[in-house]
């Protein structure tokens, strides 16, 4: 089986501060990962997407985030937070042989503080 | 290029009426998937379709909700008989090839009220 746990439901930060987004996965087999944006009232927009190549991967405005087997985890990162930043955040996890769904976290509620 | 797009993006209608939903898919894209998002719920998938592949219904909650593709291209999820606890919003997505690695799209979400 797939799922993913975001371990913070709501992360408030100063602006010009780091960012940290913390994503915990479970998968039956080698997963796809991925992180996406949904800003309000707006789609939801792909931030960066892990699929067996490189562990780091660096995705859109300055995010990145690093595929950690022997943690299960694949946490998003950006090291200097801006007002913009401000959304919901959601780590998502597919794989081969599953129908290739998406199986989404509930998601993490990012506060920019000026 | 043109997204995936969503027609209506808000719908309000009285409990026990059916209501159509319809998407369209980046051009070119095969995969085609339904989720839907509610307040404490997160994203649930609904249904999946790949192609000219028999979809993958597997996440419809019940058989109220439907969803066709015709040609390969536009889709349209009907729900019928609408209860209140349908009120979510419904979300499009396409990929490419509906590989596991494939990045999904996302529409801009139809909202539906069920008064």
């Amino acid at each position: 089986a797939q799922s993913v746990t975001q371990l913070d439901s709501h992360v408030s930060v100063s602006e010009g501060t780091p960012v940290l987004l913390r994503c915990n996965y479970s998968s039956s087999y080698s997963p796809s990962l991925f992180w996406y944006v949904q800003h309000p009232n707006k789609g939801l927009q792909l931030l960066l997407k892990y699929t067996s190549a490189a562990t780091l991967v660096k995705g859109i405005n300055g995010f990145e985030a690093e595929f950690k087997k022997s943690e299960t985890s694949f946490h998003l990162t950006k090291p200097s937070a801006h007002m913009s930043d401000a959304a919901e955040y959601f780590c998502v996890v597919t794989a081969r042989g599953t129908g290739n769904q998406f199986y989404f976290g509930t998601g993490t509620s990012l506060t920019v503080i000026p | 290029g043109a997204g995936v797009s969503q027609s209506p993006s808000n719908k309000v209608t009285e409990k026990g009426k059916d209501v159509e939903l319809r998407c369209d898919p980046i051009s070119g894209h095969t995969a085609l998937y339904w989720y839907r998002q509610s307040l404490g719920q997160g994203l649930e998938f609904l249904i999946y379709f790949q192609g000219n592949s028999a979809p993958d219904k597997s996440g419809l909650p019940s058989d109220r909700f439907s969803a066709e593709r015709t040609g390969g291209s536009v889709s349209t999820l009907t729900i019928q008989r609408t209860q209140q606890e349908d009120s979510a919003v419904y979300l499009c997505a396409s990929s490419l090839g509906g590989g596991s690695t494939d990045t999904q799209y996302f529409g801009p979400g139809t909202r539906l009220t069920v008064l």
